[in-house]
């Protein structure tokens, strides 16, 4: 079982949808989760920090962490085309190394 | 968030010849730095953990003698592909750990390298 799951997609929406984006996990002693965005051929950039379970809102984007489940998710509001790219989730335990997801790919039509 | 720069942002060589990566932290000092490839839509493999003054851990499978990994100083790392072949060619990726914490990792930006 890999330690991190995520959809790899692809995701297509029109232009103003809520995009919903999940991963689950199997490591209980995780406690950093993250949501990277990456656009192509580019390296990943840090759109969400999380530390233990809950939420956290940063303007269009919320991320949410519900550590019974082992479930993470980054919803996108109002979804704009230049939000069309790679969504990798990742988490890690205190000083380890990080643990990735495989990616979703959304597209967001306009 | 914090900036991590990496250079060159593509590199094409002959087979054969060795090419040097570097990855900085530009605004924090990053004693645990992380090397990644990344292959066409797929996610990135974690190929070592460099940690300033000390010997990279490197993944299985990764051969060490190959991606030569020196992480000289708090704000830079650098990964050198030697005798690169066409199999080599990749997009590698490196990132830095923010200090304190389980502190996030910001990435640079990639290298394209291509082997002809």
């Amino acid at each position: 079982q890999k330690e991190v799951e995520q959809d790899p997609g692809p995701l297509s929406v029109p232009e103003g949808a809520i995009v919903s984006l999940n991963c689950t996990y199997s490591n209980s002693a995780f406690q950093y989760f993250m949501w990277y965005r990456q656009y192509s051929r580019k390296g990943p950039e840090l759109l969400m920090y999380t530390y233990s379970s809950g939420n956290k809102e940063d303007g269009r984007f919320t991320a949410q962490v519900d550590k019974s489940s082992k479930y993470i998710s980054l919803f996108i509001r109002d979804s704009q085309p230049s939000d069309s790219a790679t969504y990798l989730c990742a988490m890690s335990v205190v000083g380890n190394q990080f643990y990735f997801g495989t990616g979703t790919s959304l597209t967001v039509i306009p | 968030g914090a900036v991590v720069s990496q250079h060159p942002s593509w590199v094409i060589c002959k087979s054969g010849t060795s090419v040097k990566i570097e990855c900085r932290s530009l605004d924090f000092q990053a004693t645990t730095m992380f090397w990644y490839r990344q292959f066409p839509k797929q996610s990135l493999m974690l190929m070592a953990t460099s940690n300033e003054g000390s010997k990279a851990t490197y993944e299985q499978g990764v051969e060490k003698d190959k991606f030569l990994i020196n992480h000289a100083s708090l704000t830079l790392s650098t990964l050198t592909v030697t005798s690169a072949h066409p199999e080599d060619s990749s997009f590698y990726i490196c990132s830095a750990r923010v200090p304190g914490g389980g502190g996030e990792a910001f990435f640079g930006q990639g290298t394209r390298l291509t082997v002809v």
